[in-house]
């Protein structure tokens, strides 16, 4: 069974742009996380969504935003890009229960967001 | 609010040793408790995890044990080797969200 992939692997980007990012859940996986990983921060939650909701979201400004499609790939966006947005951003996704119970997440290789 | 609390963040360990990794958690809501293993450049991989009517599981090398009362749960490998040098991540999970720790840089040296 193929992986979690996540596209593009690498971007430079400049102040003030904006970015999408995608990501591919493990075949049926239906739950797909997002997370930003700085080397001061470790792993920061962003937002997680199951069919298509949104069902939980972290500590992060409305610039940073997501969605999820019927096929239970995800993407997020982050508009008007800053220096501090620099980081590796992974995806996870699951086989959760619909009720919320725990479950295994398995991640993707990430992409590396530069923003100069 | 919610955090996962990581010590050490650095552990320096002599081939064949033990290392321990703890961490403490404040949602008392979490009933899952991984444990990552990130090698440079690559994906975090889960290793371990433990739910909370557990309160010990080992997979060969590694064990992880859960205090719920105490909020702490550890990462215990025995018997380290060079290939164990990584930075390891644990988590707490509630409600459709993981928390994680800082992470901790284990270094194995031969």
């Amino acid at each position: 069974k193929a992986g979690v992939t996540q596209t593009p692997r690498y971007l430079i980007k400049t102040r003030g742009q904006q970015v999408t990012l995608s990501c591919s859940p493990i075949s049926g996986h239906r739950s797909v996380s997002w997370y930003q990983q700085t080397p001061g921060q470790g792993l920061q939650f962003l937002f997680e969504y199951f069919s298509e909701t949104q069902r939980n979201k972290g500590n992060f400004p409305g610039r940073f935003s997501g969605r999820q499609f019927s096929n239970s790939r995800s993407e997020m966006n982050v508009s008007t890009l800053e220096l501090g947005d620099s980081a590796l951003y992974l995806c996870a996704s699951s086989l959760p229960p619909a009720s919320g119970g725990t479950y295994e997440q398995y991640f993707g290789p990430g992409t590396r967001l530069t923003v100069t | 609010g919610e955090n996962v609390e990581q010590h050490p963040s650095t552990l320096s360990v002599q081939e064949g040793d033990s290392a321990v990794i703890k961490c403490t958690y404040s949602d008392s809501a979490s009933n899952y408790f991984p444990w990552y293993k990130q090698e440079l450049g690559k994906r975090p991989q889960l290793i371990i995890d433990i739910r909370s009517n557990v309160g010990e599981k080992k997979d060969q090398r590694i064990a992880v044990t859960l205090n719920k009362t105490a909020k702490h749960f550890s990462l215990h490998i025995t018997e380290t080797q060079p290939e164990d040098s990584a930075v390891y991540f644990c988590a707490a999970s509630g409600t459709y969200k993981y928390i994680f720790g800082t992470g901790t840089r284990l270094k194995v040296l031969a």
